[in-house]
């Protein structure tokens, strides 16, 4: 698509419960970013996939939280037993190979994940 | 471990007045990107800026500047001829390129606002 595309755009959820979140990057781009933004805050960086490379999972705040990629394409962050300091916007961003000199980040609009 | 730094929270400017925002970074990566975003209230993040650590001049694009000064590692934007749509939050963003892993690490944020 033209863009990078996010799904739910919002989502409730009860405590306890899992959520999956959705991102479709652009064509192409065979990096993925995913950033969480809590109300206010700055971006918080949870995980990074780059081809077939191992992902960089090194922001994942806990093991409730995991992310995979299929294809090279889309990817799903899932997190289990919701609490609710996981309430925030979940960003999704793509982007070319990482060689190059300015390769852009194009960002998804996100999830708004709100944990009642 | 590489950080970003936006000490100013919200900034408060006159239509059509010039506005600085700063932002400072460390980071021990020898090669490294500074990027600016934009996000209005709409919560999307708009692209306004990079600056590569090795470029020779500022970079520009349109009414952006960044003021590049490495040696005090600080990349301020320089927004010319302030408009109301510039109303939003910015965000100083840097990607080391050999330490970094490709991810972009961002500040919390300024919260610009202009006045008619």
């Amino acid at each position: 698509g033209a863009g990078v595309s996010q799904s739910p755009s919002n989502k409730v959820t009860e405590k306890g419960k899992d959520v999956e979140l959705r991102c479709d990057p652009i064509s192409g781009h065979t990096a993925l970013y995913w950033y969480r933004q809590s109300l206010g805050q700055g971006l918080e960086f949870l995980i990074y996939f780059q081809g077939n490379s191992a992902p960089d999972k090194s922001g994942l705040p806990s093991d409730r939280f995991s992310a995979e990629r299929t294809g090279g394409s889309v990817s799903t962050l899932t997190i289990q037993r919701t609490q609710q300091e996981d309430s925030a916007v979940y960003l999704c961003a793509s982007s070319l190979s990482r060689t190059g000199r300015n390769y852009g980040y194009t960002f998804g609009s996100g999830t708004r994940l709100t944990v009642v | 471990a590489q950080k970003i730094t936006q000490t100013q929270p919200g900034m408060f400017v006159q239509e059509k007045e010039a506005v600085t925002l700063d932002c400072t970074y460390d980071t021990s990566d020898p090669s490294y990107g500074l990027f600016w975003y934009k996000q209005p209230s709409s919560g999307e993040m708009i692209f306004l800026i990079y600056q590569g650590s090795y470029d020779q001049q500022n970079a520009t694009e349109g009414r952006y500047s960044l003021n590049f000064q490495k040696a005090r590692k600080s990349a301020n934007l320089v927004i010319s001829a302030s408009q109301l749509g510039d109303s939003a939050m910015y965000f100083c963003a840097m990607r080391g390129i050999i330490q970094g892993a490709q991810k972009l690490v961002f500040g919390q944020g300024t919260r610009l606002t202009i006045n008619p």
